[in-house]
């Protein structure tokens, strides 16, 4: 397994403001995800973001939104931008050891914005 | 795009009681099949994988899934279930080769002591 940390790991934003969440993984990972989990929802994956290139991002999700960051092969940062009430949400980092074995989850950020 | 879908996503049952927990996906191709809990105040954990051979699946405390290719099913169950298994419980699935994982919805199991 790994151990993964997110920071922050909560916070309370202002509408049309942008928030940084870092992911850190403890050890050097091929892939790395950020995911999404609405109240009440399941979760939704946002991206796969790739070390030196710009990230895979899903359906639904655009660059200019959740501009995605991975220098290296342990950390990685997901931003929120120009937020909403409808961003509320928790975020979460995951990594896996490459395609064939299973993703490892970190703690998540709760995002709420007024 | 493949999709998962769990039923029955309140499930409140006594200690010792059997949990059976149902997991369908749609995705035509070769999967790989997890179950991710989640305790209360905890981050998600992996439960248990399928990604080849047996599909009888043995995880973590106690819990165990089929793997039913012909019914596209995965489901997840305990014969005996304890008061510490009060959790969510989320089925997911991506398609072999790729880590892109959907997930269903949850199932919010409550055991009362």
């Amino acid at each position: 397994s790994a151990v993964i940390s997110q920071k922050p790991s909560r916070d309370i934003c202002q509408r049309g403001t942008s928030l940084t969440i870092q992911c850190q993984v403890d050890s050097q990972v091929t892939m790395m995800f950020w995911y999404r989990q609405q109240p009440g929802q399941s979760l939704t994956l946002i991206a796969t973001a790739n070390q030196g290139s710009e990230a895979t991002y899903e359906s639904g999700f655009v660059i200019d939104k959740f501009p995605i960051s991975r220098p290296n092969l342990t950390f990685s940062t997901l931003t929120v931008s120009n937020m909403s009430p409808e961003d509320s949400s928790i975020y979460l980092c995951s990594v896996a050891r490459d395609r064939e074995n299973e993703q490892f989850f970190g703690p998540g950020t709760r995002l709420t914005v007024l | 795009a493949q999709s998962v879908s769990q039923h029955n996503h309140h499930v409140i049952l006594s200690e010792a009681a059997s949990l059976e927990l149902g997991c369908n996906y749609s995705y035509g191709g070769t999967v790989n099949l997890f179950w991710y809990v989640q305790y209360p105040g905890q981050h998600l954990q992996l439960l248990l994988k399928y990604f080849s051979g047996d599909p009888l699946v043995k995880g973590i405390k106690g819990f165990e899934a089929e793997f039913i290719k012909s019914k596209f099913s995965f489901n997840l169950r305990k014969p005996s279930v304890q008061w510490s298994d009060t959790a969510e419980y989320f089925c997911a699935v991506t398609p072999y080769g790729n880590n892109r994982l959907a997930f269903g919805k949850g199932n919010q199991v409550v055991v009362i002591p």
